[in-house]
């Protein structure tokens, strides 16, 4: 089936610093793929869309250029988290529309991020 | 209010028991529903997509009112692995998650 592979899995850096996530879709091409960000006992909360080639889509209230996309292939997607503060500790996922269906969608396995 | 509102739980139930979650929704355009299921600090995984004329997937059976926006997802014979944080996820333009409710079947 299709998989998205998320790295890494568990990121801890110090305030001020930066962090990229990337997100490779393994066995398809993922011309769409979705960040979301998760508070404890909290829902997952779309973050930005990203189109392969084109710039992102941000929701209300997400910081463009805190919050960098980057969807240069069909393959890979990164999330940089710029000047990281202990408040952007949070669970960050992507997910892309699995290809051939018109539903579902697979989502990477996650990161989880502490600021300290 | 919010867009897909869940009860957040917890549900505590004894194995075997039988066990309802519901769900609704505010946009009346949504198109796709499905429920996912959440492990700890895990990614969702696709559990069942909703239909409005039901749909069953062995001890999982899911149901969408369309009039009423609401779905429901009911789980028989609870099983311990059963345990997890159950999201109901609604789709129009994108994919909306609810809070998800939180099960713990205990034996």
């Amino acid at each position: 089936g299709a998989v998205v592979s998320q790295h890494p899995s568990r990121v801890i850096c110090k305030s001020g610093t930066s962090v990229k996530i990337e997100c490779r879709s393994l066995d398809f091409q993922a011309t769409t793929m979705f960040w979301y960000r998760q508070f404890p006992k909290q829902s997952l909360m779309l973050m930005a869309t990203s189109n392969e080639g084109s710039k992102a889509t941000y929701e209300q209230g997400v910081e463009k250029d805190k919050f960098l996309i980057n969807h240069a292939s069909l393959t890979l997607s990164t999330l940089t988290v710029t000047s990281a503060h202990p408040e952007d500790s949070s669970f960050y996922i992507c997910s892309a529309n699995t290809a051939g269906t018109n539903y579902g969608y697979t989502f990477g396995s996650g990161t989880r991020l502490t600021v300290v | 209010r919010k867009e897909v509102e869940q009860d957040p739980g917890p549900f505590n139930v004894p194995e075997g028991a039988t066990v309802a979650f519901n769900c609704t929704y505010s946009n009346s355009a949504s198109q796709s529903f499905f429920w996912y299921r959440q492990d700890c600090r895990k990614e969702p995984k696709l559990l069942m997509s909703v239909y409005s004329s039901g749909n069953e997937d062995g001890r999982f059976t899911a149901q969408l009112n369309r009039a009423s926006q609401y779905i429901s997802l009911l789980i028989r014979d609870s099983k311990l692995s059963d345990s997890a944080t159950y999201l109901c996820v609604v789709k129009g333009g994108k994919l909306i998650f609810g809070q998800g409710t939180e099960l713990s079947v205990k034996p």
